[in-house]
């Protein structure tokens, strides 16, 4: 099982509608859970960042964490083209200072 | 501008031939990180600095050597290159941990033949 999974994708999701993204990870231990976008031939750039179980809101991006499921989410609404990237998912397992990424969604936004 | 810069952006170099790629923050961050990017493989861990004098192994270190003499300065350091290197490498800065955002540079493409 790898550490942290996502599904590569890619996932299509008509302008306007809700686009959901998913990872789980293998650490019941993780304290520190990350969303970085990436767009095509570009660095990441960190979304959001969540710790504790719940939501977390930031305009029209939406974390949510399960720590007893290992499971944590991206919910973008109002989805727009220029949402179109691929959206890693990064967790610090373990409680130590490296950090493990999936392999990231590729997510397409349809006009 | 608050930035990480990597030099060179795009590297072909032969197997063998030993080579640096620079890294250099100014945020004054503490923490400081390699990775490289290969598809289907995502983004892996080469090397972290907690600060100065202070690295350590991530999860795909060898081949590689990195040193932290200077706080904003962390250079990845190819001995003898192989062609299973040729990737996309990204240095990246935060705060003092990963806890904190972590802020990449644009990425140096290396091709080893």
């Amino acid at each position: 099982q790898k550490e942290v999974e996502q599904n590569s994708g890619p996932l299509s999701v008509p302008e306007g509608a809700i686009a959901s993204l998913n990872c789980t990870y293998s650490d019941r231990v993780s304290q520190s859970f990350f969303w970085y976008r990436q767009y095509s031939g570009k660095s990441p750039e960190l979304i959001m960042s969540i710790y504790s179980n719940g939501d977390k809101e930031d305009g029209r991006f939406t974390a949510q964490l399960n720590k007893a499921s290992q499971y944590v989410s991206l919910l973008i609404r109002d989805s727009q083209p220029s949402d179109s990237a691929t959206y890693l998912c990064a967790v610090a397992l373990g409680g130590n200072e490296k950090l493990t990424f999936g392999t990231g969604t590729r997510l397409t936004i349809i006009p | 501008e608050a930035q990480v810069t990597q030099n060179p952006r795009y590297l072909i170099t032969v197997t063998g031939k030993k080579l640096t790629v620079t890294c250099s923050q100014n945020m004054n961050h503490e923490y400081m990180s390699w990775y490289r990017q290969d598809p289907g493989l995502g983004l892996r861990q080469i090397y972290y600095s907690m600060n100065v004098e202070v690295t350590d192994k991530g999860d795909v270190p060898e081949g590689y050597k990195v040193s932290r003499k200077e706080k904003r300065n962390f250079p990845l350091i190819l001995e003898s290159p192989s062609p299973n290197q040729t990737s996309l490498y990204f240095c990246a800065s935060s705060f003092t941990g990963i806890q904190y955002e972590q802020y990449f540079g644009p990425g140096t493409r290396l091709t080893v033949t």
